[in-house]
Protein backbone atom coordinates (compact mmCIF):
# COMPACT_ATOMS: atom_id res chain seq x y z
CA UNK A 1 0.00 0.00 0.00
CA UNK A 2 1.01 3.62 -0.65
CA UNK A 3 2.74 5.39 2.48
CA UNK A 4 3.28 8.57 2.87
CA UNK A 5 6.74 10.15 1.23
CA UNK A 6 8.60 12.29 2.90
CA UNK A 7 11.90 13.92 0.94
CA UNK A 8 14.94 14.42 2.07
CA UNK A 9 14.64 11.88 4.73
CA UNK A 10 17.98 13.61 5.59
CA UNK A 11 19.26 17.06 5.96
CA UNK A 12 22.29 19.26 6.90
CA UNK A 13 21.84 22.87 7.15
CA UNK A 14 24.13 25.88 8.12
CA UNK A 15 22.82 28.39 10.58
CA UNK A 16 21.00 31.47 9.17
CA UNK A 17 20.15 28.80 6.00
CA UNK A 18 16.91 28.13 4.34
CA UNK A 19 15.49 24.64 3.86
CA UNK A 20 12.54 23.00 2.30
CA UNK A 21 10.55 19.72 3.15
CA UNK A 22 8.30 18.21 0.95
CA UNK A 23 5.62 15.79 1.59
CA UNK A 24 3.43 13.50 -0.80
CA UNK A 25 0.25 12.56 1.40
CA UNK A 26 -1.47 9.28 0.38
CA UNK A 27 -3.76 9.28 -2.52
CA UNK A 28 -6.98 10.71 -1.96
CA UNK A 29 -6.07 11.60 1.61
CA UNK A 30 -6.93 15.57 1.69
CA UNK A 31 -5.47 16.22 5.03
CA UNK A 32 -1.84 16.58 5.60
CA UNK A 33 -0.40 17.75 9.16
CA UNK A 34 3.23 18.76 9.87
CA UNK A 35 5.00 17.90 13.34
CA UNK A 36 8.23 18.43 14.81
CA UNK A 37 10.13 16.15 17.16
CA UNK A 38 13.09 17.41 18.85
CA UNK A 39 15.63 14.99 20.58
CA UNK A 40 14.12 12.99 23.28
CA UNK A 41 11.02 14.74 22.37
CA UNK A 42 7.21 14.32 21.93
CA UNK A 43 6.38 15.21 18.39
CA UNK A 44 4.49 19.11 18.74
CA UNK A 45 2.46 19.83 16.13
CA UNK A 46 3.28 22.66 13.90
CA UNK A 47 0.28 22.93 11.11
CA UNK A 48 -2.19 21.55 8.93
CA UNK A 49 -3.93 21.57 5.78
CA UNK A 50 -7.55 20.53 4.87
CA UNK A 51 -8.10 20.70 0.94
CA UNK A 52 -5.44 22.98 0.19
CA UNK A 53 -6.24 25.73 3.02
CA UNK A 54 -4.55 26.11 5.92
CA UNK A 55 -7.13 24.07 8.89
CA UNK A 56 -4.77 24.78 11.87
CA UNK A 57 -1.92 25.95 13.23
CA UNK A 58 0.22 25.16 16.33
CA UNK A 59 3.60 26.08 17.50
CA UNK A 60 5.10 26.76 13.92
CA UNK A 61 7.58 29.53 14.23
CA UNK A 62 7.48 32.95 11.68
CA UNK A 63 10.03 32.19 10.25
CA UNK A 64 8.24 28.63 9.06
CA UNK A 65 5.67 28.59 6.14
CA UNK A 66 3.84 25.82 4.64
CA UNK A 67 1.02 25.50 1.40
CA UNK A 68 -0.40 22.66 0.31
CA UNK A 69 -0.36 22.35 -3.52
CA UNK A 70 -3.42 21.29 -6.46
CA UNK A 71 -1.71 17.48 -6.28
CA UNK A 72 -2.13 17.91 -2.14
CA UNK A 73 1.77 17.69 -1.68
CA UNK A 74 3.14 19.74 0.97
CA UNK A 75 6.23 21.81 1.29
CA UNK A 76 7.78 23.25 4.60
CA UNK A 77 9.85 25.82 4.05
CA UNK A 78 12.49 26.69 7.10
CA UNK A 79 14.71 30.17 6.89
CA UNK A 80 16.93 31.67 9.07
CA UNK A 81 17.92 27.94 10.43
CA UNK A 82 18.70 27.96 14.10
CA UNK A 83 20.35 25.20 15.89
CA UNK A 84 17.18 24.82 17.90
CA UNK A 85 15.27 23.80 14.00
CA UNK A 86 17.65 20.68 14.55
CA UNK A 87 14.79 18.16 14.61
CA UNK A 88 12.81 15.05 13.42
CA UNK A 89 10.05 16.33 10.93
CA UNK A 90 7.13 14.55 10.50
CA UNK A 91 4.50 14.62 7.91
CA UNK A 92 1.04 12.76 8.00
CA UNK A 93 -2.04 12.54 6.10
CA UNK A 94 -5.68 11.71 6.52
CA UNK A 95 -9.08 11.63 5.27
CA UNK A 96 -11.46 14.23 6.22
CA UNK A 97 -12.87 12.20 8.98
CA UNK A 98 -9.49 11.33 10.51
CA UNK A 99 -9.91 7.97 10.94
CA UNK A 100 -6.46 7.20 11.08
CA UNK A 101 -3.33 9.22 10.43
CA UNK A 102 -0.90 7.99 8.75
CA UNK A 103 3.19 9.35 9.45
CA UNK A 104 5.87 9.12 6.69
CA UNK A 105 9.26 8.65 8.00
CA UNK A 106 10.33 11.61 8.65
CA UNK A 107 13.42 13.91 7.57
CA UNK A 108 15.86 14.87 10.02
CA UNK A 109 17.15 18.16 9.99
CA UNK A 110 20.25 19.00 11.56
CA UNK A 111 21.71 22.47 11.55
CA UNK A 112 25.13 23.35 11.77
CA UNK B 1 -7.72 22.32 24.59
CA UNK B 2 -6.74 18.78 25.10
CA UNK B 3 -3.87 16.98 26.95
CA UNK B 4 -2.37 14.16 27.60
CA UNK B 5 -0.46 12.19 29.73
CA UNK B 6 1.86 9.43 30.20
CA UNK B 7 2.40 8.41 33.94
CA UNK B 8 5.84 6.83 33.01
CA UNK B 9 8.42 8.00 31.35
CA UNK B 10 10.21 4.96 31.44
CA UNK B 11 9.25 0.87 32.14
CA UNK B 12 11.40 -1.88 32.37
CA UNK B 13 10.37 -5.73 32.34
CA UNK B 14 11.52 -8.91 31.64
CA UNK B 15 10.60 -10.72 28.20
CA UNK B 16 7.24 -12.51 28.31
CA UNK B 17 6.18 -10.28 31.30
CA UNK B 18 2.31 -8.60 30.85
CA UNK B 19 2.81 -4.44 30.75
CA UNK B 20 0.77 -1.79 30.69
CA UNK B 21 1.62 1.51 29.68
CA UNK B 22 -0.76 4.67 30.66
CA UNK B 23 -2.08 6.89 29.67
CA UNK B 24 -5.06 9.62 30.88
CA UNK B 25 -6.15 12.39 28.56
CA UNK B 26 -7.91 16.03 29.19
CA UNK B 27 -11.05 17.46 26.81
CA UNK B 28 -13.67 19.13 27.22
CA UNK B 29 -14.83 17.70 23.78
CA UNK B 30 -15.24 14.29 22.08
CA UNK B 31 -11.79 12.47 21.34
CA UNK B 32 -10.43 10.06 19.53
CA UNK B 33 -7.33 7.86 21.10
CA UNK B 34 -4.52 6.27 19.38
CA UNK B 35 -1.37 4.79 20.59
CA UNK B 36 1.88 4.94 18.38
CA UNK B 37 5.19 3.42 19.06
CA UNK B 38 8.27 4.54 17.73
CA UNK B 39 11.05 2.80 17.15
CA UNK B 40 14.78 4.00 17.14
CA UNK B 41 15.21 6.42 14.75
CA UNK B 42 12.32 5.56 12.81
CA UNK B 43 8.96 6.93 12.13
CA UNK B 44 5.31 6.64 14.09
CA UNK B 45 3.75 3.72 13.68
CA UNK B 46 -0.07 3.03 14.62
CA UNK B 47 -0.78 0.24 17.01
CA UNK B 48 -4.35 0.78 17.79
CA UNK B 49 -7.14 3.47 17.92
CA UNK B 50 -10.44 4.66 19.58
CA UNK B 51 -12.80 6.10 17.87
CA UNK B 52 -16.18 4.64 19.11
CA UNK B 53 -18.37 1.30 19.92
CA UNK B 54 -16.25 -1.03 22.13
CA UNK B 55 -13.99 0.28 24.64
CA UNK B 56 -11.61 -2.78 24.32
CA UNK B 57 -9.51 -2.33 20.94
CA UNK B 58 -7.03 -4.52 19.56
CA UNK B 59 -4.06 -3.56 17.46
CA UNK B 60 -1.06 -5.04 15.86
CA UNK B 61 1.48 -7.03 17.45
CA UNK B 62 -0.61 -8.47 20.24
CA UNK B 63 -1.31 -4.96 21.54
CA UNK B 64 -5.32 -4.00 22.94
CA UNK B 65 -6.56 -0.55 24.66
CA UNK B 66 -9.26 -0.28 26.77
CA UNK B 67 -11.09 2.89 26.85
CA UNK B 68 -12.59 4.58 30.06
CA UNK B 69 -14.61 7.69 29.75
CA UNK B 70 -15.11 8.44 33.90
CA UNK B 71 -11.23 7.42 34.57
CA UNK B 72 -10.50 9.53 31.09
CA UNK B 73 -7.83 6.72 30.57
CA UNK B 74 -6.64 4.82 27.63
CA UNK B 75 -4.31 2.50 28.99
CA UNK B 76 -2.21 0.19 26.97
CA UNK B 77 -1.79 -3.48 27.45
CA UNK B 78 0.32 -6.61 25.60
CA UNK B 79 0.21 -10.08 28.29
CA UNK B 80 3.53 -11.54 27.13
CA UNK B 81 6.09 -9.13 25.38
CA UNK B 82 9.08 -9.58 23.69
CA UNK B 83 12.20 -8.08 22.93
CA UNK B 84 11.21 -6.77 20.10
CA UNK B 85 8.70 -4.35 21.37
CA UNK B 86 11.49 -2.53 22.92
CA UNK B 87 10.26 1.45 21.61
CA UNK B 88 9.11 4.23 22.95
CA UNK B 89 5.25 4.82 22.63
CA UNK B 90 2.71 7.50 22.39
CA UNK B 91 -0.29 7.87 23.07
CA UNK B 92 -2.10 10.93 21.49
CA UNK B 93 -5.55 11.97 20.95
CA UNK B 94 -7.73 14.21 18.78
CA UNK B 95 -11.23 15.91 18.65
CA UNK B 96 -13.63 14.11 16.73
CA UNK B 97 -14.43 16.79 14.34
CA UNK B 98 -12.75 17.49 10.50
CA UNK B 99 -9.00 18.16 10.13
CA UNK B 100 -8.50 17.80 13.95
CA UNK B 101 -4.58 17.84 15.22
CA UNK B 102 -3.08 15.07 17.20
CA UNK B 103 -1.81 16.08 20.45
CA UNK B 104 0.89 13.28 21.89
CA UNK B 105 1.74 12.51 25.31
CA UNK B 106 5.40 12.69 26.37
CA UNK B 107 5.80 9.08 25.55
CA UNK B 108 6.83 6.02 27.46
CA UNK B 109 9.78 4.11 26.58
CA UNK B 110 9.46 0.18 27.10
CA UNK B 111 12.51 -1.82 27.90
CA UNK B 112 12.35 -5.49 27.55
CA UNK B 113 14.94 -7.34 28.90
CA UNK B 114 15.98 -11.05 29.11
Amino acid sequence: AAGVIQSPRHLIKEKRETATLKCYPIPRHDTVYWYQQGPGQDPQFLISFYEKMQSDKGSIPDRFSAQQFSDYHSELNMSSLELGDSALYFCASSIRQNYGYTFGSGTRLTVV
Amino acid sequence: AQSVTQLDSQVPVFEEAPVELRCNYSSSVSVYLFWYVQYPNQGLQLLLKYLSGSTLVKGINGFEAEFNKSQTSFHLRKPSVHISDTAEYFCAVSHTGTASKLTFGTGTRLQVTL
